[in-house]
This record gives C-alpha cells, structure tokens and sequence, in this order.
C-alpha cells in the first residue's frame, strides 16, 4: 500500500536561517506532489505542486522553493525564513484526479 | 477557475443532533468534489469524494454528501454527532480543465464543536 512521510513533525527556526522540509512517498511511482501551507483562518493555500522529476509550478510568489530530485521525494525550502513564513505545512500526492492523500503535516514557528 | 465556499466558519452541535456543514462550488467544468476532516496537529484525511456517478455519496464515520447541480453546492451531514466528530471540515473541488495535474481548490474550512 501506498504511505506518504514527512518530517520534522515540528520545527522552530530564528527569523534568517535556513529550512527544508521533506516528504517522500512509497509504494507508487510517478505520483503528483503537492505543499499546502495553513495558516490560521486562511485555510489551506497550494504552495508548489510537481507532475514529474524536476517539474515544479509555483503557486504563489513567495519566500520558498521547491524541488522534486527523486520521483518520490519532494522538498520545501527557504535559504532565510521571515515570520511570515510560520504555518502547518502539507505535502500530499495523489496518482489519479480522485483525491490526494495527505502527510501529517510539520508545524513550522519562525522566532 | 474554480472555487468553494463554505458557509460558517464555525458549527457547534449537540451530540446527537445532526450535523449540516455547507458548501457551495463554482466551476467551469462538471466537478469533482470532496470533502475532508482534520483533527489538531493533524493532516487531512479524506471523508467522502463525489465523482460524477451517485449524486448521493456516503464516506466514512457515518457522513454522507449529497451533490445538487442546481445549487453548486456539495453539503456534508450526519444523522448523529459524536463527540469524536469535532474537527476541521475543508471542501475542496477538483480542477479538472488542467489536465494531469489534479489540483484541489479547498474552502477555508468549518470548525466543529460537538457539546456533551
């Protein structure tokens, strides 16, 4: 069966540094990848998706990157974190228009 | 383009009472529609999906959706709340004009309260 994982589960980081957050699938191949950041009251905002190994779209201008270097792996990054950039972060993918399975998410707090 | 509202930011029941959240869609396209739960610090899981076959669709944990053309709208229910209900509800709509890339548009989500 198909799992999704991603770490860390929760993330405190100064305002300045760095991040990267990864989420990797198994159990298929080729899947769509997906970062969606909540914030409170603002529900859940696409970030990044991929269809394939190096594709990458950009939802919103913003302070993250995104990159797809293995079929089932898909990292969010930032080389310097802004308050604005505290959230719950998910990655999801899914293989087929029916839906996405979820990650259990990673709580990021920018001091 | 294609987007979701739901009506309430905020539901509270009592249990036992039925549990109507709301949800209205707009779309291009003939839809597929969703709906999902989050429990705190949690992801998302998937309650119910609506693609194009029943209008009528149930899920899990005793929820079903019932998909009105003529409403745009997608309404979650369930007969009986349960304290274990209370949760986030998002509803999210498929872009299905984009090709393979599948995209969900969800709502802001509904708070659910259950009081004992």
């Amino acid at each position: 069966s198909q799992t999704i994982h991603q770490w860390p589960a929760t993330l405190v980081q100064p305002v300045g540094s760095p991040l990267s957050l990864e989420c990797t699938v198994e159990g298929t191949s080729n899947p769509n990848l997906y970062w969606y950041r909540q914030a409170a009251g603002r529900g859940l905002q696409l970030l990044f998706y991929s269809v394939g190994i190096g594709q990458i779209s950009s939802e919103v201008p913003q302070n993250l990157s995104a990159s797809r270097p293995q079929d089932r792996q898909f990292i969010l990054s930032s080389k310097k974190l802004l308050l604005s950039d505290s959230g719950f972060y998910l990655c999801a993918w899914t293989g087929t228009a029916y839906g996405y399975t979820f990650g259990s998410g990673t709580r990021l707090t920018v001091v | 383009a294609q987007s979701v509202t739901q009506l309430g930011s905020h539901v509270s029941v009592s249990e036992g009472a039925l549990v109507l959240l709301r949800c209205n869609y707009s779309s291009s396209v003939p839809p597929y529609l969703f709906w999902y739960v989050q429990y705190p610090n949690q992801g998302l899981q998937l309650l119910l999906k609506y693609t194009s076959a029943a209008t009528l669709v149930k899920g899990i944990n005793g929820f079903e959706a019932e998909f009105k053309k003529s409403e745009t709208s997608f309404h979650l229910t369930k007969p009986s709340a349960h304290m274990s209900d209370a949760a986030e509800y998002f509803c999210a709509v498929s872009d299905r004009s984009g090709g393979s890339n599948y995209k969900l548009t969800f709502g802001k989500g509904t708070l659910l309260t259950v009081n004992p």
